[in-house]
């Protein structure tokens, strides 16, 4: 089973839409993240969770709605997006640990809003 | 600011070698980081740098020069299957967020 895995791998909602993305880690790591990747643009953190408690919101809209219900699974949330929130998002998860950060991500929902 | 630069676009040929180069300007430095992603594929871990000097890891290497504010990626005996983007990051000590370059999308032609 891969370490991280996300679903679904693609995703079509209009503007009125209430879906949700969900990321899954089998790798015992103690944080999770979401990311948006858009084109030529760098990747743009989201949300941190570590140990289940959020520790880092960069002033996303509340249109996007995290959830991190234990250590292993994470949600993105998604009510009345726009266009512009057209984008890969990926799902991260790391130790956490100082010396040991580094990311392991997922595949990524390919998401278009129309 | 914060601010890492890496050049949009390479081409090499199978068989070469290939650099990429990373500079990068942020108020604190904890480590940095290579990432590999291939089109429509997760962004892999390459490498992680957090003192100066050059660590290979089979085909792969990675130098850093805190001082000058760059790094490299260094592909040896290129295959197809290299042809990616490669993506620099750098930790500088801001509660896990790091800050990314655009990436480099790197083509090898046989």
């Amino acid at each position: 089973e891969t370490g991280v895995t996300q679903t679904p791998r693609h995703l079509v909602m209009g503007m009125t839409n209430k879906k949700s993305l969900k990321c899954e880690q089998h790798l015992g790591h103690n944080a999770m993240y979401w990311y948006k990747q858009s084109a030529k643009k760098p990747l743009e953190l989201m949300f941190v969770y570590s140990l289940e408690e959020r520790v880092e919101n960069n002033s996303v809209p509340s249109r996007f709605s995290p959830e991190c219900p234990n250590s292993s699974h994470l949600f993105l949330h998604l009510h009345t997006l726009q266009p512009e929130d057209s984008a890969l998002y990926l799902c991260a998860s790391s130790q956490d640990r100082q010396g040991d950060e580094k990311l392991f991500f997922g595949s990524g929902t390919q998401l278009s809003v129309l | 600011g914060q601010n890492i630069d890496q050049p949009t676009e390479m081409t090499a040929t199978e068989g070469a070698i290939v650099q990429i180069n990373c500079t990068y300007q942020t108020s604190g430095f904890n480590g940095l980081f290579w990432y590999q992603q291939h089109a429509g594929e997760a962004p892999t871990f390459l490498s992680y740098n957090v003192l100066d000097g050059l660590e290979e890891k089979g085909r792969f290497s990675s130098f850093l020069s805190r001082s000058k504010g760059y790094s490299y990626l260094l592909l040896k005996e290129l295959q197809m299957k290299d042809s990616a983007s490669y993506l620099c990051a750098v930790d500088a000590g801001n509660n896990r967020k790091l800050i990314w370059g655009l990436g480099t999308s790197l083509a090898v032609n046989p």
